[in-house]
């Protein structure tokens, strides 16, 4: 079946890193995402990676893919209050479809 | 660009009623899709429409359950009738020429 995998929950503190990880099924995906929804609010992109890519920097996001295991990771450098919310991973399974993960709580202490 | 509107925010409703959600995509977008996002089953695509056309409508629960894209503005996701189960918040996303899904902020229904 389509199961994308990701562990429900991280707590980190204030100023440390943060690292969510997806493990997605369908080795074809040709675009992996992550979403962000804070609470009320519907999901927010917050960046994404083509297949042939192993990883991506968008300021304070690195994006990791490893396509071999299917593992994709999620990196925050100095994680902030507000970047408390729930991570969705998202695998492309053709034709603009879209299968996404449990989602991961992050909560960041002061 | 105002991104994908959708209406009402939150409906509350008693079981028996039917429900009507709204959705306008960006403009432009040629593809739309509804979502549902409940704790138990985190979030379930129900249905999609490229162009105005339903390609997949796998995901929609029973017959209950209706959706309709008349033109490229607009959407609406039908419940008739609805019950407590319905209850979750609905998404509505919408797709352009990359394979970006932008999501509107969700109708939060409530079936009584």
């Amino acid at each position: 079946g389509e199961d994308v995998e990701q562990s429900l929950f991280l707590s980190v503190r204030e100023g440390d890193s943060s690292v969510i990880n997806c493990t997605y099924t369908d080795s074809s995906s040709t675009y992996l995402y992550w979403y962000k929804q804070e609470p009320g609010a519907g999901l927010q992109l917050l960046t994404y990676i083509f297949s042939n890519m192993d990883m991506k920097q968008d300021q304070r996001l690195t994006v990791l893919l490893n396509k071999k295991d299917k593992h994709l990771s999620l990196r925050i450098a100095d994680t902030q209050t507000g970047d408390s919310a729930i991570y969705f991973c998202a695998e492309n399974t053709g034709f603009q479809k879209l299968v996404f993960g449990t989602g991961t709580r992050l909560l960041v202490s002061p | 660009d105002a991104g994908v509107i959708q209406s009402p925010r939150h409906e509350v409703t008693e079981m028996g009623q039917e429900v009507t959600l709204r959705c306008k995509p960006i403009s432009g977008h040629n593809s739309l899709f509804w979502y549902r996002q409940t704790m138990m089953r985190g979030l379930e695509l129900l249905i999609y429409f490229n162009n105005n056309v339903p390609i997949d409508d796998s995901g929609m629960p029973e017959d209950r359950f209706s959706a309709k894209m008349p033109n490229a503005s607009f959407s609406t996701l039908k419940i008739q009738p609805s019950e407590p189960r319905d209850s979750a918040v609905y998404f509505c996303a919408s797709i352009g020429n990359t394979d970006t899904q932008y999501f509107g902020p969700g109708t939060r229904l409530t079936v009584l």
